[in-house]
């Protein structure tokens, strides 16, 4: 099935940094959620996004739903060592796609103190 | 937030047998459940889509006999691996929504380990 492109793969950062990913698409999307997962646990939602250009943040997460709608970014600011884990974006196309979410390849970040 | 419940987190089985996974909404009613799949350091893959008392739509590669869902209720979808082998051995994640315009939750997920 198709995947979204993600990057960066992994990223090694140190405690306090900022960090940047993005996921892109040669579809449109009519929705970009960003997840976080942890080792041996499902997904959990961080962000949502449902109209292009929108901006959200989750308290040290932000997240773009990008104005062409083949692309969206999470950054994560000062970052802390409970940032460990994989990042996925999924993206939805509600025409013809039903309820059905296409996942990111996934950026798996580490944290160094 | 609402809950989302996979059994069991974790089973062994024996190359040919068939095991059962379920997953359960604990405080609301889930009119569609999906399931994905995924392999080792991968992303997740959708496996079907079910919705509550009518067939599941699986994902074109998926084979409906070797990967059985049953949504029976409201709060209960079960997949069943028939003949499991090997090649079957991977984390198996749920998730449920409920009617109108809400995103699914996720349960923790499964994993099998056919030997």
């Amino acid at each position: 099935g198709q995947q979204l492109n993600q990057s960066p793969q992994s990223m090694f950062i140190q405690e306090g940094e900022d960090v940047s990913m993005n996921c892109t698409s040669s579809s449109i999307f009519n929705t970009w959620l960003w997840y976080k997962q942890e080792p041996g646990e499902g997904p959990v939602l961080l962000i949502a996004l449902y109209k292009a250009g929108e901006l959200t943040s989750n308290g040290r997460l932000t997240a773009q739903f990008g104005i062409t709608r083949k692309d969206s970014f999470l950054n994560i600011s000062a970052s802390i060592p409970s940032d460990v884990g994989i990042y996925f974006c999924a993206g939805r196309i509600l025409t013809g796609g039903g309820n059905k979410l296409t996942f990111g390849t996934g950026t798996q970040l580490k944290v160094e103190l | 937030g609402a809950v989302v419940s996979q059994h069991p987190s974790r089973v062994i089985c024996k190359s040919g047998t068939s095991v059962k996974i379920e997953c359960r909404s604990l405080d609301f009613q889930a009119t569609t459940m999906f399931w994905y799949r995924q392999f080792p350091k991968q992303s997740l893959m959708l496996m079907a889509t079910s919705n509550e008392g009518s067939k599941a739509t699986y994902e074109q590669g998926v084979e409906k006999d070797k990967f059985l869902i049953n949504h029976a209720s409201l709060t209960l979808s079960t997949l069943t691996v028939t003949s499991a082998h090997p090649e079957d051995s991977s984390f198996y994640i749920c998730s449920a929504r409920t009617r109108g315009n809400t995103e699914a939750f996720f349960g923790q997920g499964t994993r099998l380990t056919v030997v």
